[in-house]
Formats: structure tokens, sequence, C-alpha cells
């Protein structure tokens, strides 16, 4: 596709449940990135993948959140027992390459709410 | 760890006045500094960056220098357009401590111009 698409644009789940969020990052770039942007904030780094690879999940907060990237392409964002507090926009970018001269490009993210 | 500080908003401007968006950082050492904008309805898109102390970024019209001696990447435009409207963050990215990979983001200024 022409940009970095995330499906749903929108999830309303109930506290507990168990949710994926989908990014397809723009074709042939091998660096994906997540993020997740609370009310008033800006983003916060969650994890990075380069090919399949999970190259630095460092900002994952905790287990209940994993993600996946199998075939190098697409990723999903897994969130299990979710909480209130997970609420928030959950952004997916990728760039051509993970180094830092290339651009990132970001979707339009998933707005989560959990109630 | 790494940090970015905006001024805070929201920000009201009349059509053509001088914005200016202040941005200050701290970082362990020598990151890139970026400012993304994101316009209503639409993903993060990069701005302008620069890479090294004393560069300047600029993009349609807008500019911010590297200060490495003020830690700053203030943001301004001369002269703004309604079309301006949006959020803008500030972001960092450094290679030696944080990874390349990983944006360090700014809280976020929404900026409004009036006709």
């Amino acid at each position: 596709g022409a940009g970095v698409s995330q499906t749903p644009s929108n999830k309303v789940t109930e506290k507990g449940k168990y949710v994926e969020l989908r990014c397809d990052p723009i074709s042939g770039h091998t660096a994906l990135y997540w993020y997740r942007q609370s009310l008033g904030q800006g983003p916060e780094f969650l994890i990075y993948f380069q090919g399949t690879g999970a190259a630095d999940d460092s900002g994952l907060p905790n287990d209940r959140f994993f993600a996946v990237r199998p075939e190098g392409s697409v990723s999903t964002l897994k969130i299990q027992r979710t909480e209130r507090g997970d609420s928030a926009v959950y952004l997916c970018a990728s760039s051509l390459t993970g180094r830092l001269n290339t651009e990132a490009f970001f979707g339009q993210g998933t707005r989560l709410t959990v109630v | 760890g790494d940090s970015v500080t905006q001024m805070e908003g929201p920000v009201t401007l009349s059509e053509e006045a001088f914005l200016t968006i202040n941005c200050t950082y701290t970082a362990t050492g020598y990151p890139s500094l970026f400012w993304y904008v994101q316009y209503p309805g639409e993903g993060l898109q990069l701005l302008l960056k620069a890479t090294k102390a004393d560069d300047k970024g600029s993009n349609k019209g807008f500019e911010a220098t590297y200060r490495k001696e003020t830690t700053s990447f203030h943001l301004e435009k001369g002269s703004v357009q309604v079309s301006d409207s949006a959020v803008y963050f500030c972001a960092l990215s450094d290679p030696i401590i944080q990874g390349a990979q990983k944006l360090v983001f700014g809280q976020g200024t929404r900026l409004t111009i009036n006709p």
C-alpha cells in the first residue's frame, strides 16, 4: 500500500479481554516500530523489529504485551488481560532500514478503549 | 534517561503571525533531533530534522536549529497559515544510548491558526 495501515482504527474492549492490533507497513520496509500515545502525551516507544526479529522490546510495559512479525512484513501487537490503563492510541511506524537517517512513516493509529 | 520538553499548548495565532514553539532536551549522548507534525485525521509526519550541533533543519517554511549549548531545538515559522494548524511534536533519537531506532517524544503542542 501507499502508507502504513493499521487496523482496526478503533477498538473497544472489556477489562480482562484479549486484543490484537494489526500493522501493515510500507512494502519493502524492514524496520517496524510500535509506540503508545496516551491522551495529551507524546508517543512512547514499545518495540522495534528488524525483519522478523524483535531487536528492542525494552518499551513493552509488562508481560501482558507481546508483538510478532512472523514473515517480516505485517506485525500484530497482542495485549492480554487488558486493563483500563491500557487505553491509548497505538501507533505503528515503518522505515526502509533501521538506520538513523531513514525516515520513519507512521500509521494513523488504533485507538484502544478498555471499559 | 533521555527526555524532551516542549512548551505547553494550546497555541492560538492569527494568520501571518510569527511562530515559535520551544523544545529543550536532555540526553547523555549526541542525539539527532526531529520535529513531527500531526494534521487532523492523519498520522505523524516528519517535518524536519538535524543530526548534529548547529545544523538547521527546514521544510515548508519551518526552521529549527540544533543548539547544543542550550540543549534546544525551537521550531519557528515567519508567517503561519491556517493550514499549519496541527499538533507538533519534538523528538530525539540517541543512537549510542537508546539505539537509532527509538524516538523519544515531547508531549506535543497543539497549534491553531485563525484566519
